[in-house]
This record gives structure tokens, sequence and C-alpha cells, in this order.
């Protein structure tokens, strides 16, 4: 079966710790995204990857870091900078043509900051 | 500013009612294309339609349907006959030239369909 997975489904960390959110995908796809959801919010879109080994900051990427080291992968990392992590994690992933291809969305990955 | 409204946190219907949720949108672009997508409670979105902005024509799909009016620039969804599973956040978002189909989502509306 074709889809994205992302590890784990829930994450508690402690504050001052970093932590890596895993995104794996089998589409074949060359763009991935992350992004963030709080409740009673829209999506907001951390980093993309167009390519692999290139990656840009979309609309709130400070506090967090990626890399694409393969097509398949695009692992989150969100750093003791973020001031407020805890948050809803969304990976995506479309063709290269972002503009009308639709990005299929992972699971998810909740968040916790103790 | 907030390219993508959608001005109605929250609707309830009873089954078997219908439901609109309205989506409005703002860009400079002549080239662009909308999206609806669907949250269960599971937590994934779900894809439920693409338009381009030179297709104005309706689109129904069993019980969705789509209405696309450049003029008002919205992008309303009906589900007709509600279920209970329609119970979703349902996002509204948008994709422009200049900025390479990066997706600017809607603050969603929850839809709760109760028996």
């Amino acid at each position: 079966d074709g889809g994205i997975t992302q590890s784990p489904k829930y994450l508690f960390r402690k504050e001052g710790q970093n932590v890596t959110l895993s995104c794996e995908q089998n589409l074949n796809h060359d763009a991935m995204y992350w992004y963030r959801q709080d409740p009673g919010q829209g999506l907001r879109l951390i980093y993309y990857s167009q390519i692999v080994n290139d990656f840009q900051k979309g609309d709130i990427a400070e506090g967090y870091s990626v890399s694409r080291e393969k097509k398949e992968s695009f692992p989150l990392t969100v750093t003791s900078a973020q001031k407020n992590p805890t948050a809803f994690y969304l990976c995506a992933s479309s063709h290269r043509e972002g503009l009308y291809n639709e990005q299929f969305f992972g699971p998810g990955t909740r968040l916790t900051v103790l | 500013a907030q390219k993508v409204t959608q001005a109605q946190t929250e609707i309830s219907v009873v089954e078997k009612e219908d439901v609109t949720l309205d989506c409005v949108y703002e860009t400079r672009d002549t080239t662009y294309y909308l999206f609806w997508y669907k949250q269960p409670p599971s937590g994934e979105l779900v894809f439920l339609i693409r338009r381009n902005s030179f297709d104005e024509q309706n689109e129904i799909s069993g019980r969705y349907s789509w209405n696309f009016q450049k003029s008002t620039s919205s992008f309303n969804f009906t589900i007709t006959a509600s279920q209970v599973v329609d119970s979703a956040v349902y996002f509204c978002a948008l994709s422009e030239t200049d900025s390479w189909g990066k997706l600017q989502f809607g603050a969603g509306t929850q839809v709760v369909v109760t028996p």
C-alpha cells in the first residue's frame, strides 16, 4: 500500500529537549511538507522540500529544523528554541509541481511538552 | 492577511439535513487552485477535490457538491443528506502561482452530524 507514515503517533517531551518526528513516504513524490496544527486553527507550513538535499522555510520555521537526505524521508526536529511546541504535526507529500497537485497527508504526530 | 476565510467555526445538523460550508479566498493570481480536505477525528487529512481558476463548472460527487464562483471569490461545499460519518473538520485551501503551490489553509469548519 502506498502512503505516508509518521511516527510516533504520540510524543511527550520535557522542556529543553530536542525531539525528532519521522515522516516516510513510498508514493515516489518529489515534494514533502511539514505542517503544524493548533486547536481550532488551520494548518501552518513549517518547512517544505521540492527535491532531495534541498528545503525551504515555510511560514513558521523558527525553532524547527529538517533534512532531506533521501527522497522517501523528511524528518522534522523540534528544537528547544521552539517556544510553544505542543501541537499536532502533519507531514504531506505531492508530485513536484505543487501548484496543481494535491498533497497527501500522513496520520500526524501529537507532540506534548511537559 | 487571511487568504482563505472559512467564517463558520462549527455547524451542527441532524442526519439527512443538507449542510453548506462557505469558503472565500483572496488572490491576485489569474492561475490558482482551490482544494477541499476532510479531517476526521483520526487526524489525517483526506483530499476531496481540486478546482483550477479557469474551470467554473460546478461539480458533484455522490452526496458532495461544490460551487465555484470567481465573481465572489467563493468555493462553497455542500453535503447533501448528511450522515454521521460526515462529522469532521473541513478545510478549504488555496494554491497560488507565485508561492509555488504552497497551500494556504482556512481555519476549518467543524461539522457535527447527530443521528
